[in-house]
């Protein structure tokens, strides 16, 4: 069955350090997304990417994020310059169809460790 | 801004007992989603429910759409031990990019 599949599956780096959470999303797929969950929170949204550009981000997703598709199959998230409070369980997703209705797939997650 | 609030947040209970969980918002929402995480996964469709007063059966899990669109629920009938896990409801924002905004989750326990 297709899968989201995401790499590293845990990161630990430092503050200040630049980090890339890669994912390659199911090879049909068009929408993209990002989401992060801070221990004990909710999951919460970061940004959506369609047609090779953001189609929408949040409050979250400044200018120390960023997101790009280099080739046909991976989808990446930037952080420049990593803060504590970064740290997170980072979720790509993608799905086939836009609209308000089509099942959206998760990958496993990549554990991102601030120190 | 679109909030969803989830009730309760940890449920705990013996194997058999049934259970319910709500879902709500003062907003309407195109659709409502329900997920199902495990620890260290990444979140899992169960159901979308899309019409208001809509009603759907996963073999013990029934889900419910409120009549206006702002809540839904999610009851287990004879809870079992592998019901044990995290339940989150989400719903689809008020853009059509497809971004999901998620309640706080359920976390459940059924116990043997």
């Amino acid at each position: 069955e297709p899968e989201v599949t995401q790499t590293p599956s845990h990161q630990v780096t430092q503050m200040g350090q630049e980090v890339i959470l890669r994912c390659v999303p199911i090879s049909n797929h068009l929408y993209f997304y990002w989401y992060r969950q801070i221990l004990g929170q909710k999951v919460e949204f970061l940004v959506s990417f369609y047609n090779n550009e953001i189609s929408e981000k949040s409050e979250i997703f400044d200018d120390q994020f960023s997101v790009e598709r280099p080739d046909g199959s991976n989808f990446t998230l930037k952080i420049r310059s990593t803060k504590l409070e970064d740290s997170a369980m980072y979720f790509c997703a993608s799905r086939l169809t836009g609209g308000s209705v089509g099942e959206l797939f998760f990958g496993e997650g990549s554990r991102l460790t601030v120190l | 801004t679109q909030l969803l609030e989830q009730s309760p947040q940890f449920l705990s209970i013996q194997e058999g007992e049934n259970l319910t969980v709500y879902c709500n918002s003062s907003s309407v929402f195109s659709s409502l989603q329900w997920y199902r995480q495990e620890p260290g996964e990444g979140p899992v469709l169960l159901v979308t429910v899309v019409t208001g007063g809509e009603v759907k059966k996963l073999k013990r899990l029934t889900f419910q759409f409120g009549d206006a669109r702002k809540d839904s629920s999610l009851h287990i009938t004879a809870a079992q031990p592998g019901d044990t896990g995290l339940y989150l409801c989400a719903g689809h924002g008020s853009s059509n990019t497809g971004k999901l905004i998620f309640g706080q989750g359920t976390t459940l326990q059924v116990k043997p």
